[in-house]
């Protein structure tokens, strides 16, 4: 059973291009999480989606972000017109239910530099 | 200050000496998690604790949960190279969120030979 996988693994974007993060969950998994990892914040929550829908974004930036989970195919995260601050280290996780006993496994991230 | 604070963020100790990493919560915990991460790459789930009292082992590791202090700790025993690494406790808030973490800075763990 393959994990969660991320790709690509790194991802050189010019300031004002678009990023697209992609994210397979493991298998049977429905539940899909995006963090990011900066430096000196640590890990912080951005989006929770479940197959095509957004359950909580309460931690994605109102503007230049996006995500989504489609029915078929793997979670995608969008950043457009990207910035130097926007540099980071994207992660996945998946979890085969949510509740409190749902275990959440990463991927192994996508590092982003913008230039 | 942190929701969630990890101590110490950083450890060097001998190989085959015990240590012990806490991660204190300033709110109610519906469920802790611990992984950890070796740089550049992903987190590696190691356990997750759900009742006050509930105890894990995975090999030499061994982490506790003490649900009314909101605090939980991780214990190595007899600590080997590859077990260095940065060790992140991460705390779900939400009973209903699996996933939704918040997590704390981290701790740094070196192992001398």
């Amino acid at each position: 059973n393959a994990g969660v996988m991320q790709n690509p693994r790194h991802l050189v974007r010019r300031r004002g291009q678009e990023a697209r993060l992609r994210c397979s969950p493991m298998k049977g998994h429905s539940h899909v999480y995006w963090y990011r990892q900066l430096p000196e914040e640590g890990l912080k929550f951005m989006v929770y989606l479940q197959k095509e829908n957004i359950i909580d974004e309460s931690g994605m930036p109102k503007e230049r972000f996006s995500a989504e989970f489609p029915k078929e195919g793997p979670s995608i995260l969008r950043i457009q017109q990207v910035v130097r601050g926007d540099s980071a280290a994207y992660f996945c996780a998946s979890s085969p239910r949510a509740g409190k006993d749902a275990e959440a496994f990463f991927g192994q991230g996508t590092r982003l530099t913008v230039v | 200050s942190q929701e969630l604070e990890q101590s110490p963020q950083s450890l060097i100790v001998q190989e085959g000496k015990n240590l012990t990493i806490n991660c204190t919560s300033s709110k109610t915990l519906y469920g802790l998690y611990w992984y950890k991460q070796k740089y550049g790459e992903g987190l590696i789930f190691l356990m997750m604790l759900q009742k006050g009292g509930e105890e894990k082992s995975h090999e030499k590791i061994t982490a506790k949960l003490d649900e009314k202090k909101q605090q939980s700790s991780l214990h190595i025993t007899a600590s080997q190279p590859s077990h260095a690494g940065i060790y992140l406790c991460g705390a779900d808030r939400e009973r209903n969120q699996g996933g939704k973490l918040i997590f704390g800075q981290g701790t740094e763990l070196s192992v001398k030979p």
